[in-house]
């Protein structure tokens, strides 16, 4: 079965401008968390969703937001960009919510110049 | 709220056994997960202990002590293919999310 897609892999943004990512979990998963990598900080959460609901959410800035849709799929924004969101983000599905085993995608590349 | 220590890095041989360690303090502690995430590649789940003892899972083992807030991860008959990071995760009653740890960049050399 597919595993959790994560679109596009690689993009660069300016400062200032907005950027959307997208996630497909594994199908029968309902529940998709979000996360950022970044060499210094490791993987810090950003929120989860489960039944088109946001369940919990990590301390990131209101610029950070995020929704999912009925068919479980979900995406992220961010907007007024600045060169700190620089990061790997990570998307991972479970089939139930909480802090369960996630089964990660291979992650967004956002580089902001 | 959660501190999750591990070391940066680690550099073992081919073929020995390497034990990465991770320390954490939390409060209502719920399980402590391992990840393997290889360079350029997502995350994937190798581990779950919940109770305190050893899991044995083919050449990995994870071990937990819930007094002493501490786990580790013993890898065997070590090989190339096991160089990436390793990711240490707790979870907590109350705020059902998984605390990472910065990860440990395990170099295997022949």
């Amino acid at each position: 079965k597919a595993g959790v897609t994560q679109t596009p892999r690689y993009l660069i943004k300016t400062r200032g401008q907005q950027v959307t990512l997208s996630c497909s979990p594994i199908s029968g998963h309902r529940s998709v968390s979000w996360y950022q990598q970044t060499p210094g900080q490791g993987l810090q959460f950003l929120f989860e969703y489960f039944s088109e609901t946001q369940r919990n959410k990590g301390n990131f800035p209101g610029r950070f937001s995020g929704r999912q849709f009925s068919n479980s799929r979900s995406e992220m924004n961010v907007s007024t960009l600045e060169l700190g969101d620089s990061a790997l983000y990570l998307c991972a599905s479970s089939a139930t919510p909480g802090a369960n085993v996630l089964t990660f995608g291979a992650g967004s590349r956002l580089t902001v110049l | 709220g959660q501190n999750i220590d591990q070391p940066t890095e680690m550099t073992a041989t081919e073929g020995a056994i390497v034990q990465i360690n991770c320390t954490y303090q939390t409060s209502g502690f719920n399980g402590l997960f391992w990840y393997q995430q290889h360079a350029g590649e997502a995350p994937t789940f190798l581990s779950y202990n919940v109770l305190d003892g050893l899991e044995e899972k083919g050449r990995f083992s994870s071990f937990l002590s819930r007094s002493k807030g501490y786990s580790y991860l013993l890898l065997k008959e070590l090989q190339m293919k096991d160089s990436a990071s390793y990711l240490c995760a707790v979870a907590n009653f109350g705020n059902e999310k998984l605390t990472f740890g910065t990860g440990t960049r395990l170099t295997i050399i022949p």
